[in-house]
């Protein structure tokens, strides 16, 4: 079975600053594993992946995420945070992307509010 | 073109009522899905078809039945609603072998009074 675990449900940063998501995961198999943001009022939208390759994953609107195995980790990383980049942000991961299968388990997720 | 549309986008009934939601994809995608997110915004699957054939149910009551008359469309009835079914209901399309990478639907509000 696999599992996420998002800690700090709300993140609060200043414009400009570094944002920092943090997600562990817990899986019996080589995890897959994927951010996804959600805006008010819509549904998620994927921001990067990790699926085996490397272990660096950069995404959209200037996000990047790392594989780090040694700490089970798969933490979301931003340089320099953005008005628009608030939004809900949630971990996910999944066992496998079998075909017709793709079931993924979703973290509680991360409220992340910039400061003007 | 919206990929993934939902209707209806709020939905509100009473206890005891039948409803529907219906979702369609335009995506050309395989794989459709329904998930469940609470109001702690906690998301969870809970069907997933191929090309019209039921892959994923997890343990959801029998009251809930999806229903996919072709693989572009997947549609949910609830029945004998409770006030535990509310929630927002995401529909989600992907394809097969794309690495997880889901496409949703903007919700569909449902409150059960």
């Amino acid at each position: 079975a696999q599992s996420v675990t998002q800690l700090g449900s709300h993140v609060s940063v200043s414009e400009g600053a570094l944002v920092l998501l943090r997600c562990n995961y817990s899986s019996s198999v080589p995890p897959y594993l994927f951010w996804y943001v959600q805006y008010p009022n819509q549904g998620l939208q994927l921001l990067l992946k990790y699926t085996s390759a490397a272990t660096l994953v950069k995404g959209i609107n200037g996000f990047e995420a790392e594989f780090k195995k040694s700490e089970t980790s798969f933490h979301l990383t931003k340089p320099s945070a953005h008005m628009s980049d608030a939004a809900e942000y949630f971990c996910a991961v999944s066992g496998g992307i079998n075909f017709g299968n793709e079931k993924l388990t979703f973290g509680t997720g991360t409220r992340l509010t910039i400061i003007p | 073109d919206t990929a993934v549309s939902q209707t209806p986008k709020y939905l509100v009934t009473q206890m005891g009522n039948d409803k529907s939601i219906k979702c369609e994809q335009n995506l050309g995608h395989d794989t459709m899905y329904w998930y469940k997110q609470d109001s702690k915004k906690f998301l969870k699957i809970m069907f997933s078809y191929n090309n019209k054939e039921l892959i994923i149910n997890e343990t959801v009551p029998n009251r809930f039945s999806p229903k996919s008359p072709d693989k572009a469309h997947l549609n949910l009835h609830i029945n004998s609603l409770e006030l535990g079914d509310s929630a927002v209901y995401f529909c989600a399309s992907s394809q097969a072998g794309d690495g997880g990478k889901l496409f949703f639907g903007s919700g569909t509000q449902l409150s059960v009074l």
